[in-house]
């Protein structure tokens, strides 16, 4: 399968905090992307970074993606409890498949 | 403007019964996606829509799914004689082009409809 993995399956800590979010896949990729879902429905796009990336920043969020071990983090920081959802990261394979392929996802709980 | 818009938000059903799923996607976007969501897992991608191009549709898990785009906007996804195992959450996406290969955008989602097949 090409999906990807999260890594931990849920996270749970204090507002405040830094949450670290990690996610493996399997195939050589043109990029990647990182999705919010909140309460099982519809996903909102985060951040993408390019296969030839390392690091990108955005607001609180800080994406760094390895090709060699093909793995990337999610790190969100100064954690809200608005924060609470599940976080996807989805893959844009290089086969020219038309499809982003999503992993099983991250619940992240932040405790007030 | 408008996001992803899908109807009905919840469906229920019984076993056997046919069933019509609608995707409103952003006006503009060429690019159409289905996915399956099942409880607590990660999403599963059913099938693809590009402009006026031939759909793929590698993610139907049977031919009890078929899916249409009409006039490259509105596309409606039908799941015939349905079982128990269909029931999920059904998420449509779009975007300005498609996500494979060297040209990238973003997939839009919509909020999904939540089937149950009793």
């Amino acid at each position: 399968s090409q999906q990807g993995e999260e890594d931990p399956q849920a996270l749970s800590i204090q507002e405040g905090e830094n949450a670290t979010m990690n996610c493996s896949y399997k195939t050589s990729i043109n990029n990647l992307q990182w999705y919010r879902q909140n309460s099982g429905r519809g996903l909102v796009h985060l951040i993408l970074i390019r296969s030839n990336e390392r690091e990108k920043h955005s607001g609180r969020l800080r994406v760094t993606l390895d090709t060699s071990k093909k793995s990337s983090s999610l790190l969100i920081t100064a954690s809200r409890a608005a924060d609470t959802a599940s976080y996807f990261c989805a893959t844009g394979d290089q086969t020219g498949a038309n499809n982003l392929f999503f992993g099983t996802g991250t619940r992240l709980t932040v405790i007030p | 403007g408008a996001g992803v818009s899908q109807s009905p938000s919840n469906k229920v059903t019984e076993k056997g019964k046919d069933v019509e799923l609608r995707c409103d996607p952003i006006s503009g976007h060429t690019a159409l996606y289905w996915y399956r969501q099942s409880l607590g897992q990660g999403l599963e991608f059913l099938i693809y829509f590009q402009g006026n191009s031939a759909p793929d549709k590698s993610g139907l898990p049977s031919d009890r799914f078929s899916a249409e785009r009409t006039g490259g906007s509105v596309s409606t996804l039908t799941i015939q004689r349905t079982q128990q195992e269909d029931s999920a959450v059904y998420l449509c996406a779009s975007s300005l082009a498609p996500v494979g290969g060297s040209l990238y955008n973003e997939q839009f989602f919509g909020p999904g409809t939540r089937l149950t097949v009793l």
